[in-house]
Protein backbone atom coordinates (compact mmCIF):
# COMPACT_ATOMS: atom_id res chain seq x y z
CA UNK A 1 0.00 0.00 0.00
CA UNK A 2 1.08 3.47 -0.47
CA UNK A 3 1.60 5.24 2.67
CA UNK A 4 2.03 9.39 2.60
CA UNK A 5 2.67 10.53 6.04
CA UNK A 6 3.29 14.24 7.36
CA UNK A 7 5.43 15.24 10.02
CA UNK A 8 3.14 16.44 12.38
CA UNK A 9 -0.69 16.41 13.13
CA UNK A 10 -0.49 19.05 14.85
CA UNK A 11 1.66 22.40 14.98
CA UNK A 12 0.81 26.07 16.89
CA UNK A 13 3.12 28.35 15.96
CA UNK A 14 3.01 32.35 16.44
CA UNK A 15 2.87 34.65 13.60
CA UNK A 16 6.34 35.29 11.94
CA UNK A 17 7.38 32.53 12.56
CA UNK A 18 9.02 30.18 9.75
CA UNK A 19 6.89 27.17 9.22
CA UNK A 20 7.77 23.71 7.78
CA UNK A 21 5.57 21.15 6.65
CA UNK A 22 7.71 17.92 5.56
CA UNK A 23 5.63 15.45 3.64
CA UNK A 24 7.29 11.82 2.47
CA UNK A 25 5.84 9.21 0.31
CA UNK A 26 7.70 5.54 0.33
CA UNK A 27 5.93 4.50 -3.35
CA UNK A 28 8.64 6.44 -5.48
CA UNK A 29 5.59 8.50 -6.99
CA UNK A 30 7.23 11.51 -9.40
CA UNK A 31 4.50 13.72 -8.59
CA UNK A 32 3.62 15.64 -5.39
CA UNK A 33 0.90 17.87 -4.35
CA UNK A 34 0.21 20.58 -1.32
CA UNK A 35 -3.46 21.40 -0.39
CA UNK A 36 -4.73 23.54 2.24
CA UNK A 37 -8.29 22.62 3.02
CA UNK A 38 -10.70 25.08 4.78
CA UNK A 39 -14.25 24.62 5.62
CA UNK A 40 -16.56 25.88 2.67
CA UNK A 41 -13.46 26.01 -0.09
CA UNK A 42 -12.69 22.52 -0.37
CA UNK A 43 -8.92 21.71 -0.70
CA UNK A 44 -6.85 24.45 -3.03
CA UNK A 45 -3.44 24.17 -4.64
CA UNK A 46 -0.49 25.72 -3.21
CA UNK A 47 2.59 23.90 -5.28
CA UNK A 48 3.13 21.01 -6.85
CA UNK A 49 6.20 19.30 -8.51
CA UNK A 50 6.40 16.65 -11.14
CA UNK A 51 10.47 15.53 -9.98
CA UNK A 52 12.96 16.37 -7.79
CA UNK A 53 14.09 20.04 -7.48
CA UNK A 54 11.30 21.09 -10.04
CA UNK A 55 8.05 22.85 -8.88
CA UNK A 56 4.72 24.42 -10.09
CA UNK A 57 2.93 27.31 -8.29
CA UNK A 58 -1.06 25.65 -7.94
CA UNK A 59 -3.51 28.49 -7.68
CA UNK A 60 -2.47 30.05 -4.15
CA UNK A 61 1.11 30.05 -3.86
CA UNK A 62 1.37 33.52 -1.90
CA UNK A 63 3.37 33.21 1.15
CA UNK A 64 4.29 29.81 0.68
CA UNK A 65 7.42 28.15 -1.09
CA UNK A 66 8.21 24.54 -1.28
CA UNK A 67 11.97 22.20 -1.79
CA UNK A 68 12.40 18.67 -3.01
CA UNK A 69 15.73 17.59 -2.97
CA UNK A 70 14.78 14.13 -2.97
CA UNK A 71 12.40 11.78 -4.99
CA UNK A 72 10.11 11.33 -1.57
CA UNK A 73 10.14 14.19 0.46
CA UNK A 74 8.56 17.38 -0.63
CA UNK A 75 8.78 20.43 2.21
CA UNK A 76 6.27 23.48 2.65
CA UNK A 77 7.48 26.36 3.90
CA UNK A 78 5.71 29.18 5.20
CA UNK A 79 8.86 32.24 5.45
CA UNK A 80 6.54 34.31 7.97
CA UNK A 81 3.31 32.60 9.09
CA UNK A 82 0.37 34.81 9.72
CA UNK A 83 -2.77 34.20 10.75
CA UNK A 84 -4.56 33.81 7.84
CA UNK A 85 -2.62 30.34 6.89
CA UNK A 86 -4.10 29.04 9.70
CA UNK A 87 -5.51 25.80 7.77
CA UNK A 88 -5.26 21.74 7.45
CA UNK A 89 -2.78 20.92 5.39
CA UNK A 90 -2.87 17.63 2.83
CA UNK A 91 -0.27 16.29 1.31
CA UNK A 92 -0.63 14.10 -1.89
CA UNK A 93 1.68 11.74 -4.38
CA UNK A 94 1.01 10.65 -7.55
CA UNK A 95 2.78 8.16 -10.04
CA UNK A 96 3.14 10.02 -13.80
CA UNK A 97 1.61 6.83 -15.22
CA UNK A 98 -1.16 7.02 -12.25
CA UNK A 99 -4.65 9.18 -12.17
CA UNK A 100 -5.31 9.01 -8.43
CA UNK A 101 -3.92 11.12 -6.12
CA UNK A 102 -2.68 9.56 -2.41
CA UNK A 103 -3.47 11.63 0.39
CA UNK A 104 -1.48 11.94 3.91
CA UNK A 105 -3.12 12.37 7.36
CA UNK A 106 -3.10 16.25 7.22
CA UNK A 107 -1.83 18.93 9.59
CA UNK A 108 -3.74 20.89 11.44
CA UNK A 109 -2.13 24.21 11.57
CA UNK A 110 -2.91 27.33 14.11
CA UNK A 111 -0.48 30.30 14.18
CA UNK A 112 -1.62 32.94 17.12
CA UNK B 1 -10.40 28.76 -8.15
CA UNK B 2 -12.64 25.37 -7.44
CA UNK B 3 -14.15 23.61 -10.39
CA UNK B 4 -16.22 21.47 -9.01
CA UNK B 5 -19.31 22.08 -6.69
CA UNK B 6 -21.24 19.85 -4.84
CA UNK B 7 -24.85 19.34 -4.48
CA UNK B 8 -26.23 19.14 -0.98
CA UNK B 9 -23.64 20.10 1.47
CA UNK B 10 -25.61 18.23 3.74
CA UNK B 11 -27.07 14.97 3.84
CA UNK B 12 -28.48 13.29 6.96
CA UNK B 13 -29.77 9.82 6.06
CA UNK B 14 -30.67 6.79 8.35
CA UNK B 15 -29.08 3.24 7.77
CA UNK B 16 -29.51 1.36 4.61
CA UNK B 17 -31.24 4.08 3.07
CA UNK B 18 -29.66 5.48 -0.35
CA UNK B 19 -27.17 8.81 -0.31
CA UNK B 20 -26.94 10.79 -3.55
CA UNK B 21 -24.87 13.95 -4.11
CA UNK B 22 -24.13 15.84 -7.12
CA UNK B 23 -21.40 17.67 -8.54
CA UNK B 24 -21.37 20.10 -11.24
CA UNK B 25 -18.61 21.42 -13.13
CA UNK B 26 -17.24 24.48 -15.59
CA UNK B 27 -14.22 22.89 -18.39
CA UNK B 28 -13.63 19.99 -20.12
CA UNK B 29 -12.09 17.05 -18.37
CA UNK B 30 -10.29 13.91 -18.92
CA UNK B 31 -11.62 12.28 -15.72
CA UNK B 32 -13.41 12.88 -12.74
CA UNK B 33 -12.73 11.46 -9.36
CA UNK B 34 -14.87 11.17 -5.88
CA UNK B 35 -12.79 11.14 -2.37
CA UNK B 36 -13.70 10.37 0.54
CA UNK B 37 -12.26 12.23 4.07
CA UNK B 38 -13.30 10.86 7.73
CA UNK B 39 -13.73 13.68 10.13
CA UNK B 40 -9.57 15.38 10.52
CA UNK B 41 -8.39 12.87 8.23
CA UNK B 42 -6.76 12.60 4.93
CA UNK B 43 -8.64 11.99 1.21
CA UNK B 44 -9.11 8.46 -0.20
CA UNK B 45 -10.26 7.52 -3.55
CA UNK B 46 -13.08 6.20 -4.33
CA UNK B 47 -13.58 5.89 -7.90
CA UNK B 48 -12.78 7.33 -10.95
CA UNK B 49 -15.00 8.15 -14.17
CA UNK B 50 -12.80 8.99 -17.38
CA UNK B 51 -14.35 11.90 -20.01
CA UNK B 52 -15.79 8.70 -22.31
CA UNK B 53 -17.58 6.75 -20.23
CA UNK B 54 -21.06 7.32 -18.48
CA UNK B 55 -21.28 4.97 -15.68
CA UNK B 56 -19.63 3.09 -13.60
CA UNK B 57 -19.59 0.56 -10.14
CA UNK B 58 -17.39 -0.28 -7.43
CA UNK B 59 -19.56 -2.21 -4.93
CA UNK B 60 -21.84 0.05 -3.45
CA UNK B 61 -20.99 2.75 -5.25
CA UNK B 62 -22.36 4.03 -8.66
CA UNK B 63 -21.04 7.38 -10.54
CA UNK B 64 -22.74 8.64 -13.28
CA UNK B 65 -20.93 11.38 -15.81
CA UNK B 66 -22.76 13.26 -17.75
CA UNK B 67 -20.40 15.78 -19.78
CA UNK B 68 -22.70 17.49 -21.81
CA UNK B 69 -24.25 19.22 -18.70
CA UNK B 70 -20.77 19.25 -17.01
CA UNK B 71 -21.99 16.79 -14.02
CA UNK B 72 -21.44 13.74 -12.23
CA UNK B 73 -23.05 12.02 -9.47
CA UNK B 74 -22.27 9.61 -6.18
CA UNK B 75 -24.93 7.13 -5.08
CA UNK B 76 -24.08 5.06 -1.91
CA UNK B 77 -26.16 2.26 -1.82
CA UNK B 78 -27.59 0.82 1.62
CA UNK B 79 -25.80 3.34 3.37
CA UNK B 80 -23.86 2.13 6.72
CA UNK B 81 -22.33 4.49 9.79
CA UNK B 82 -19.53 3.96 8.68
CA UNK B 83 -20.26 5.63 5.57
CA UNK B 84 -20.22 8.77 7.47
CA UNK B 85 -17.91 11.49 6.24
CA UNK B 86 -17.31 14.25 3.40
CA UNK B 87 -17.14 13.28 -0.25
CA UNK B 88 -15.32 15.05 -2.47
CA UNK B 89 -15.48 15.25 -6.49
CA UNK B 90 -12.57 16.50 -8.19
CA UNK B 91 -11.81 17.18 -12.06
CA UNK B 92 -8.47 16.39 -13.84
CA UNK B 93 -8.45 18.91 -16.37
CA UNK B 94 -4.54 19.63 -17.52
CA UNK B 95 -1.61 17.53 -18.74
CA UNK B 96 -0.06 17.50 -15.54
CA UNK B 97 -2.74 15.88 -13.41
CA UNK B 98 -3.27 18.86 -11.07
CA UNK B 99 -7.41 18.17 -9.58
CA UNK B 100 -9.66 20.69 -8.69
CA UNK B 101 -11.91 20.09 -5.91
CA UNK B 102 -15.33 21.06 -4.91
CA UNK B 103 -16.20 21.89 -1.31
CA UNK B 104 -17.62 18.84 -0.36
CA UNK B 105 -20.98 17.09 1.01
CA UNK B 106 -21.11 16.17 4.60
CA UNK B 107 -22.70 12.97 4.61
CA UNK B 108 -24.15 11.75 8.33
CA UNK B 109 -25.56 8.12 8.31
CA UNK B 110 -27.26 7.39 11.88
CA UNK B 111 -27.93 3.56 12.75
Amino acid sequence: DVKVTQSSRYLVKRTGEKVFLECVQDMDHENMFWYRQDPGLGLRLIYFSYDVKMKEKGDIPEGYSVSREKKERFSLILESASTNQTSMYLCASRPTSGETQYFGPGTRLLVL
Amino acid sequence: SQQGEEDPQALSIQEGENATMNCSYKTSINNLQWYRQNSGRGLVHLILIRSNEREKHSGRLRVTLDTSKKSSSLLITASRAADTASYFCATDADSWGKLQFGAGTQVVVTP
